[in-house]
């Protein structure tokens, strides 16, 4: 399964927008690129996926890399709430694919 | 709104006690997806099922561990017996079996073996 690499954590200032980097240099061309979180005590929720072009929803922006080599999810204004691990994945098209978490990013939102 | 159900919430229990996990995926998905979570080894796949049959089961150790479906609105792990390595949180998550699919999580099982 190709890999991603994400910092190990980030903080951020509330009411500001953060950016959170993902690299995945050896993802195929028919990978999609996916974000969970896992707010504390929860289990992972879905923020979104794309495959080549940026995606938009009420939670956040998935910016992709013209090269598809790299990605970044982006909270428009961070609350206290989106204090969590935030995971990017590479999922191959298929219905029957998996998806494999790695460490993700540990984002902390000051007051 | 919709949600996976998992049952019980807290377990504790001891070495060498049988465990069953459960699960109730959200009402027409066809995917059910294991998980276990651990400090040191983060969020491992464990098994998952489409349609009620397993796909891929290799990141569970087969010697002690045993997943199923039942019927389409319940999954199961089992461990039998239990070890104290085997605690964890463990997570179920349910999706529609379509491409590119949103897996929707439960709340989790904490596991405690002594």
């Amino acid at each position: 399964d190709a890999k991603t690499t994400q910092p190990n954590s980030m903080e951020s200032n509330e009411e500001e927008p953060v950016h959170l980097p993902c690299n995945h240099s050896t993802i195929s061309g028919t990978d999609y690129i996916h974000w969970y979180r896992q707010l504390p005590s929860q289990g992972p929720e879905y923020v979104i996926h794309g495959l080549t072009s940026n995606v938009n929803n009420r939670m956040a922006s998935l910016a992709i890399a013209e090269d598809r080599k790299s990605s970044t999810l982006i909270l428009h204004r961070a609350t206290l709430r989106d204090a969590a691990v935030y995971y990017c994945i590479l999922r191959p098209l298929g219905a029957n694919s998996k998806l494999t978490f790695g460490k993700g990013i540990t984002l902390s939102v000051r007051p | 709104d919709a949600r996976v159900t998992q049952t019980p919430r807290h377990k504790v229990t001891e070495m060498g006690q049988e465990v069953t996990m459960r699960c109730q995926p959200i009402l027409g998905h066809n995917t059910v997806f294991w998980y276990r979570q651990t400090m040191m080894q983060g969020l491992e796949l464990l098994a998952y099922f489409r349609n009620r049959a397993p796909l891929d089961d290799s990141g569970m150790p087969k010697d002690r561990f045993s997943a199923e479906m039942p019927d389409a609105t319940l999954a199961t792990l089992k461990i039998q017996p239990s070890e104290p390595r085997d605690s964890a949180v463990y997570f179920c998550a349910s999706g529609l079996g379509t491409d590119n699919e949103k897996l929707f999580f439960g709340s989790g099982t904490q596991l405690s073996v002594l």
